[in-house]
């Protein structure tokens, strides 16, 4: 079976603080891929990141950062310098590799960024 | 272009109504997605077409009916839907279910649907 953990709900930080939100993850799978997404509240789904099993490559992209961990099964997005435009709620995604993009979603953190 | 465009962005139906609602994308994609989002709560996949063939169905009831007309156009059709039904509807696209080189997964803004 396949799980995504965020436990983290709610965030609330002050602008120019770095913020880490976490995700823990379960899959028998041994090959399989793993996406942070950001929801404004507009609505859309916007990608922010997809790595797949075998590679375990920290990533950074400007102000964002991935922390892959396999052997904790964690794959954690940290903000640093935070805006306020950061604001929305980040879902952190698993799928099969042979599915396409039939993701199993966390329950998402919302992040709040303070002015 | 990376749009995935749908329409309606806000929808409000009675029980006993009919509607759809129209997913579009330019990108040569070969696979789309419907995929249904209560408030605070993530998207959940309701159906999965490839290459034009529903290729997967989350056990979602009949009063939702997919159609894809063509590779670039995915329909939710509605009927007699309950209040519960409201929500936010999200199409996406990717690039084909089946490929090694398979892509992320591109979303429009949803329909937000509320039925009366």
């Amino acid at each position: 079976a396949q799980k995504v953990t965020q436990a983290q709900t709610e965030i609330s930080v002050v602008e120019k603080e770095d913020v880490t939100l976490d995700c823990v993850y379960e899959t028998r799978d041994t090959t399989y891929y793993l996406f942070w997404y950001k929801q404004p509240p507009s609505g859309e789904l916007v990608f922010l990141i997809r790595r797949n099993s075998f590679d375990e490559q920290n990533e950074i992209s400007g102000r964002y950062s991935w922390n892959f961990q396999k052997s904790t099964s964690s794959f954690n997005f940290t903000i640093t310098a935070s805006q306020v435009v950061d604001s929305a709620v980040y879902f952190c995604a698993l799928s099969k590799t042979n599915t396409g993009n039939q993701f199993y979603f966390g329950t998402g953190t919302s992040l709040t960024v303070i002015p | 272009d990376t749009e995935v465009t749908q329409t309606p962005k806000h929808l409000v139906m009675g029980m006993t109504n009919k509607k759809s609602l129209k997913c579009e994308q330019h990108m040569g994609h070969r696979a789309m997605y419907w995929y249904k989002q209560k408030a605070k709560k993530p998207p959940e996949l309701m159906f999965v077409y490839s290459y034009e063939k529903l290729s997967i169905n989350e056990s979602v009831p009949s009063r939702f009916s997919p159609e894809c007309p063509n590779s670039s156009l995915l329909n939710l059709h509605l009927h007699a839907l309950q209040p519960e039904d409201s929500a936010l509807y999200l199409c996406a696209s990717s690039q084909d279910l089946l490929s090694p080189l398979n892509t992320e997964a591109f979303f429009g803004q949803g329909t937000r649907l509320t039925v009366v």
